[in-house]
């Protein structure tokens, strides 16, 4: 199974800086089609699931364009370019480029400081 | 507006059966593969099982291979997950999910399930 190792375990910062998020992957996540299947989620606390990005840069609909993915092969990153006090919870990477089984990062909190 | 509301988890005794629902609607519900991820009390999120558009396929984690069991009702826009020889391991919250690998895209609210006697 590929592991995902996600980094650091939790970040706190201040309202209006930036905060980067870093996932590594065990082996490549370009799939035979091309394409790489690593997405990245937002849990707020008691909340659902939210995906904000999908295959590595593509951000969801409705998700501020302060949020942005990139990366490849084995080693991506989610960056907040001005962190907001919504923005706080846990994130976690995905891939489904080699499934079964879908894959997570152990997740990263988000705090502001 | 895509929805997906769960239900079905209670409180159940160890080696106990259960049946979780997920009822989606705003997406053509027969087109989609779908997915259960489970989220143990303070943990992670753990991929279950997923299931094809048209049930020919289904595919499930290592750790319920055997005990559960994933199905769909496409005239009903309803897929269930029935949970067999449940462990305390088991509690967690479900969430369905619309999609499969790298295409899930929402997720429902979840439903608690709580093995224990």
């Amino acid at each position: 199974d590929v592991v995902l190792s996600q980094s650091p375990l939790s970040l706190s910062v201040t309202l209006g800086q930036p905060a980067s998020i870093s996932c590594r992957s065990s082996r490549s996540l370009v799939s035979s089609d091309g394409v790489t299947y690593l997405n990245w989620v937002h849990q707020r606390p008691g909340q659902s699931p939210r995906r904000l990005i999908y295959k590595v840069s593509n951000r969801d609909s409705g998700v501020p364009d302060r949020f942005s993915g990139s990366g490849s092969g084995t080693n991506f990153t989610l960056k907040i370019s001005r962190v907001e006090a919504e923005d706080v919870g846990v994130y976690y990477c995905m891939q489904g480029t080699h499934w079964p089984p879908v894959t997570f990062g152990g997740g990263t909190k988000v705090e502001i400081k | 507006e895509v929805q997906l509301v769960e239900s079905g988890g209670v409180l159940v005794q160890p080696g106990g059966s259960l049946r979780l629902s997920c009822t989606a609607s705003g997406f053509t519900f027969s087109i989609f593969a779908m997915t259960w991820v489970r989220q143990a009390p303070g943990k992670g999120l753990e991929w279950v099982s997923s299931i094809s558009a048209n049930s020919d396929k289904s595919y499930y984690a290592d750790s319920v291979k055997g005990r559960f069991t994933v199905s769909r009702n496409n005239s009903g826009n309803t897929f269930y997950l029935q949970m067999n020889s449940l462990g305390p391991e088991d509690t967690a919250v479900y969430y369905c999910a619309k999609g499969v690998g790298g295409n899930t895209d929402y997720w429902g609210q979840g439903t608690l399930v709580t093995v224990s006697s």
